[in-house]
């Protein structure tokens, strides 16, 4: 399978725990996206990369997340003390291109829920 | 403002109707833009890509309109498995480069 791959696929943990999701996008995709979505909305942007370049984070995005891509191919983002609203599921989308990026292609998805 | 605002939704149609998404955005230099669907507890996927012409597959058409920062999606003879989640995505130019951000989403319940 080539396409976008994410784990866990699923994730429950403790409040206050720390967790930490893994992203694989398609191979030859130099662009790198983490959304959150919550039941009825539309994927909410976190991050995104170029390569190992995160170039944008969001505001939404507090202190406790952190995303990294150290060799410009794999991601990770971790969520320290994680919190009750944290619950929702995090997607990771590749996309090709800098000037132009073409169309994202999404993983599957880590469903988080913090209890 | 949000950056991609979409139709709130949900619509409800009989099989065979034609309904249509409306879609704005608000960073004047975004460049492109497509259509998503999303059902549930699935992750999007693209539909269409929308050009400034215009664009059509099968029963889908996309329109652009760049003056107005205004995208459309018409599906016409609607079908059953057309109830899904329709996503407006935009390419925004940002400081950091281009960013792919969504709408919030307009759900379709086609009804037989």
């Amino acid at each position: 399978d080539t396409g976008v791959s994410q784990n866990p696929r699923h994730k429950i943990t403790k409040r206050g725990q720390n967790v930490t999701f893994r992203c694989d996008p398609i191979s030859e995709h130099n662009r790198l996206y983490w959304y959150r979505q919550t039941l009825g909305q539309g994927p909410e942007f976190l991050t995104y990369f170029q390569n190992e370049a995160q170039l944008e984070k969001s505001r939404l995005l507090s202190d406790r997340f952190s995303a990294e891509r150290p060799k410009g191919s794999f991601s990770t983002l971790e969520i320290q003390r994680t919190e009750q609203g944290d619950s929702a599921m995090y997607l990771c989308a590749s996309s090709l291109g800098a000037a132009s990026p073409t169309e994202a292609f999404f993983g599957q998805g880590t469903r988080l829920t913090v209890v | 403002r949000k950056e991609v605002e979409q139709d709130p939704g949900p619509f409800n149609v009989p099989e065979g109707a034609t309904v249509a998404f409306n879609c704005t955005y608000s960073n004047s230099a975004s460049q492109s833009f497509f259509w998503y669907r999303q059902d549930c507890r699935k992750e999007p996927k693209l539909l269409m890509s929308v050009y400034s012409s215009g664009n059509e597959d099968g029963r889908f058409t996309a329109q652009l309109n760049r003056a107005s920062q205004y995208i459309s999606l018409l599906i016409r003879d609607s079908k059953l498995s057309d109830s899904a989640t329709y996503l407006c995505v935009v390419n925004a130019l940002t400081t950091g480069g281009f960013k792919t951000i969504f709408g919030a989403g307009t759900r379709l319940f086609v009804k037989a």
